[in-house]
């Protein structure tokens, strides 16, 4: 497809349990981002990849988190040992990378709602 | 700490006439600004932007307005339709990561509702 895809849409997780959220970015974007979004809030930033490197993890909310993109498309957001609070619109978004100019768009996905009970 | 704000929760217009989101920021860093629309269960969708060497971007019935002296940008939506009824989210970044665009920064939303 044209856009990113994200799967699975809906989650729904027992505490404590493992959870893989996956995203397909838009073919050939080089930029790829997580975002957190909890109810009545704005998307918070979690990590970011250029290629399959991943460059800033700065916002990743415990070491329970964990993301790769091992071939530089597909990405996984990995939590484990899920809590409560992790309950929350997982967001990925990609980006092509222009370089050193100022305005690239990021593009999201329709986002994976995960709910820990 | 929120570096970016808005201030309106909800903001409801006639159909047919301006509808006006505002948005503040805090950090002098940012350099490139979005607007998003979203929809229940779905993604942020891109609506506009502007480059902070900017004052004025226009796209069809929407303008993005941005004051870099008062750090304050707004969506001007004219004219005001119901399909335009979602929420709306102002966003931010710097350059970062050796050149390139950085992580976005968002605020709350603000609730559009356009009545028929």
């Amino acid at each position: 497809g044209a856009g990113v895809s994200q799967s699975p849409r809906y989650k729904v997780a027992k505490r404590g349990q493992d959870v893989a959220l996956r995203c397909d970015p838009i073919s050939g974007h080089v930029s790829l981002f997580w975002y957190q979004q909890a109810l009545g809030q704005g998307p918070e930033f979690l990590t970011y990849f250029q290629n399959e490197a991943q460059l800033d993890k700065s916002g990743l909310p415990s070491d329970r988190f964990f993301a790769e993109r091992p071939e530089g498309s597909v990405s996984t957001l990995k939590i484990q040992r899920t809590q409560q609070e992790d309950s929350a619109v997982y967001l990925c978004a990609s980006s092509s990378n222009g370089g050193a100019y100022s305005g690239e768009t990021q593009y999201f996905g329709p986002g994976t709602r995960l709910l820990v009970l | 700490d929120q570096q970016v704000k808005q201030n309106s929760p909800s903001l409801s217009v006639q159909e047919g006439r301006i509808s006006i989101l505002n948005c503040d920021y805090t950090n002098s860093m940012f350099d490139y600004f979005l607007w998003y629309k979203k929809y229940p269960a779905e993604g942020p969708t891109f609506l506009i932007s502007i480059s902070s060497i900017k004052d004025k971007n226009e796209d069809g019935r929407f303008t993005v307005f941005l004051n870099k002296s008062a750090k304050h940008l707004s969506l001007h939506i004219v004219p005001s339709q119901p399909g335009d009824s979602a929420v709306y989210f102002c966003a931010a970044s710097a350059m970062k990561y050796g050149g390139s665009q950085g992580n976005l920064i968002f605020g709350k939303g603000t609730k559009l509702s356009v009545k028929p």
